[in-house]
């Protein structure tokens, strides 16, 4: 089964700082993602990445940038954190950019900014 | 930008019976797929059916397609406590990406 390991399932952290959050994938899958998840909101995409230094913007990239160094490694970063970017964070990754591929999420991380 | 959108945004039953929850969506598609979501955790891919498909079953889940009215519907037969979660639906379009729905929390009551 592929496995999606997000670093962290619970983070606080405070206002202004930078911080980053790792996702690591073990399928070889050519594409990543990160969606934030809100009540009432339900999920929305930030960023993806079909290849290695490859990104492009979701629906909602402001206040977030991401870096693919490595194909089996996706990280998100916020620059200044903000307390409007508290929220669930879910990494997801996919085999390919064909159609009818289904996603692999992570168990996600809870982050608290105060 | 949301493309599918569930109906209801919750439902309670009683262990046993069945849970039908809907999705709408706006555009034109290659296929939908519905996802789970145990409380306080990550999405879990339950089936996917393509845009030339009307049903589909695995398991106790049959999902039907209607690209006419632009609707999917997700039916759970013989519910058991541990389907308790909530329940979205993805539609990928020309794109290649998934956008999802709100989600409907589906409550089983032993």
């Amino acid at each position: 089964d592929v496995k999606v390991t997000q670093s962290s399932r619970y983070l606080v952290k405070r206002t202004g700082e930078k911080v980053f959050l790792e996702c690591v994938q073990d399928m070889d899958h050519e594409n990543m993602f990160w969606y934030r998840q809100d009540p009432g909101l339900g999920l929305r995409l930030i960023y993806f990445s079909y290849d290695v230094k490859m990104k492009e913007k979701g629906d909602i990239p402001e206040g977030y940038s991401v870096s693919r160094e490595k194909k089996e490694r996706f990280s998100l970063i916020l620059e200044s954190a903000s307390t409007n970017q508290t929220s669930m964070y879910l990494c997801a990754s996919s085999r390919s950019s064909a159609p009818n591929e289904k996603l692999f999420f992570g168990s996600g991380t809870q982050l608290s900014v105060l | 930008s949301q493309q599918g959108e569930e109906d209801p945004q919750a439902l309670s039953i009683q262990e046993g019976e069945n849970a039908t929850m809907n999705c709408s969506y706006k555009t034109s598609i290659n296929n939908l797929q519905w996802y789970r979501q145990n409380s306080g955790r990550g999405l879990v891919h339950l089936i996917l059916i393509r845009s030339n498909e009307r049903e589909k079953h695995s398991g106790r889940l049959r999902v039907t397609l209607d690209t006419s009215k632009k609707s999917s519907s997700l039916l759970i037969t013989a519910s058991r406590a541990a389907d308790t979660a909530s329940y979205f639906c993805a539609t990928e379009s020309s794109n290649y990406k998934l956008t999802f729905g709100k989600g409907t929390l589906l409550t089983v009551n032993p």
